[in-house]
């Protein structure tokens, strides 16, 4: 599976935008593009996919590279309730397994 | 509201003993995952099952063995604990019919081995 590259952890003001990158170099042309979160003491939650143009839903929106390289999830008002750990993962089509690394600890200042 | 639960939030067994880890989903999936989580690692997929009686090895699948006897449950068994295997264990399930794609994670079992 290609690998992807997040930063450990970042921190955002309440009711800010954020915007959290993942780099994937070495994505290949069937790798579909997740993001998961994991709330403290929950089991991972799905939050959007793509596979090469912006993709919006009611949680969030993924931006992603022309060149698919990188991709960008972005909260639009960031919460209390949205500090968690995100994981990006690329999903070859057809393959039912998630990869996941070690994420970006997200944590909202108040 | 879909739903996978998982038996128990948390259990402690000693060392040498079997344990089963039981995870049922209510929503007709196809597929189902057992992952394990430790901190500085991620989650690791240790086996899954597409089908009823069908299963496949995910990258750490050694100490481990798992049973799908009905579409909505799928066990985890340890035949002989050992303290390696103290971690988090997650379940999930998924549809291969959705176009959302999604994974639908249990709550978690954290296992303690003495």
């Amino acid at each position: 599976d290609a690998k992807t590259t997040q930063p450990n952890s970042m921190e955002s003001n309440e009711e800010e935008p954020v915007h959290l990158p993942c780099n994937h170099s070495t994505i290949s042309g069937t790798d579909y593009i997740h993001w998961y979160r994991q709330l403290p003491s929950q089991g991972p939650e799905y939050v959007i996919h793509g596979l090469t143009s912006n993709v919006n839903n009611r949680m969030a929106s993924l931006a992603i590279a022309e060149d698919r390289k990188s991709s960008t999830l972005i909260l639009h008002r960031a919460t209390l309730r949205d500090a968690a750990v995100y994981y990006c993962i690329l999903r070859n089509f057809g393959n039912e397994k998630l990869t996941f690394g070690t994420g970006t600890r997200l944590t909202i200042i108040p | 509201d879909v739903k996978v639960t998982q038996s128990s939030r948390y259990l402690v067994k000693r060392t040498g003993e079997k344990v089963f880890l039981e995870c049922v989903q209510d929503m007709d999936h196809e597929n189902m995952f057992w992952y394990r989580q430790d901190p500085g690692l991620g989650l690791r997929l240790i086996y899954f099952s597409y089908d009823v009686k069908m299963k496949e090895k995910g990258d750490i699948p050694e100490g481990y063995s798992v049973s799908r006897e009905k579409k909505e449950r799928f066990s985890l068994i340890l035949e002989s604990a050992s303290t390696n295997q103290t971690s988090m264990y997650l379940c999930a399930s998924s549809s291969r019919s959705s176009l959302k794609d999604e994974q639908y994670f249990g709550p978690g079992t954290r296992l303690t081995v003495t």
